[in-house]
């Protein structure tokens, strides 16, 4: 079945830093992929999604691209907020047709002021 | 609306003792599921459902019981719960459609002693 991989953190940034969060994927085919966003004492929440190759999925200043060449769909943002301090999770569905999503393990974002 | 509601949202237990953690969704979404949240681990999905009467395992589907009786609900039972069943439980729905987005509860923090 479909795996991802995400960078392991922790992740601590200074206000305004440039932000990269990688994660990679197997697939067969082309699913599309998500970054889903925890908020401390929050369940999680779609940030972004992409749902075919070369698709740039993009919210709250956040991007990802969906690059079928290197498998990976990382997580930017050009200038990081103490609010963005929070876990980011990569997900992907389980195998094609597949209803089951399969998540990273997550990496945690600490923004200091 | 209400979207994914979780009861309780902490919960301490003996081992050996069984619980139900409820959920409840309101946007007459086809697909429920449960996933487990340990340190290090990410998500793992324990049991899920595409629609009433339909229920299949996850990952991590031992000491775990679900059923569907309706759209709206879907309980996880525990059993005779143990100390390994320690996590923070998130229940999660979405329309059918692998490009479909999860919404998921705020989590249900289960300590077994």
């Amino acid at each position: 079945g479909n795996s991802v991989t995400q960078m392991e953190g922790p992740v601590t940034l200074s206000e305004e830093a440039f932000l990269t969060i990688n994660c990679t994927y197997t697939a067969t085919g082309y699913p599309s992929l998500f970054w889903y966003v925890q908020y401390p004492g929050e369940g999680l929440q779609l940030l972004l999604k992409a749902t075919k190759a070369d698709d740039k999925g993009s919210n709250k200043g956040f991007e990802a691209t969906y690059r079928k060449e290197t498998t990976s769909f990382h997580l930017e943002k050009g200038s990081v907020q103490v609010s963005d301090s929070a876990v980011y999770f990569c997900a992907l569905p389980v195998q094609g047709g597949s209803e089951k999503l399969v998540f990273g393990k997550g990496t945690k974002l600490t923004v200091n002021p | 609306n209400a979207g994914v509601t979780q009861t309780p949202k902490f919960q301490v237990l003996k081992t050996g003792q069984s619980m139900t953690l409820q959920c409840a969704q309101d946007m007459n979404h086809e697909y429920m599921s449960w996933y487990r949240q340990d340190p290090g681990m990410g998500l793992r999905l324990i049991h899920y459902s595409v629609g009433a009467g339909i229920t299949d395992q996850g990952e991590v589907p031992n000491g775990y019981n679900v059923s569907r009786s309706t759209t709206e609900d879907f309980p996880l039972r525990l059993l005779s719960a143990a100390p390994s069943q320690t996590s923070v439980y998130f229940c999660a729905s979405r329309v059918t459609g692998r490009a479909n987005v999860l919404t998921f509860g705020a989590g249900s923090r289960l300590t077994v002693l």
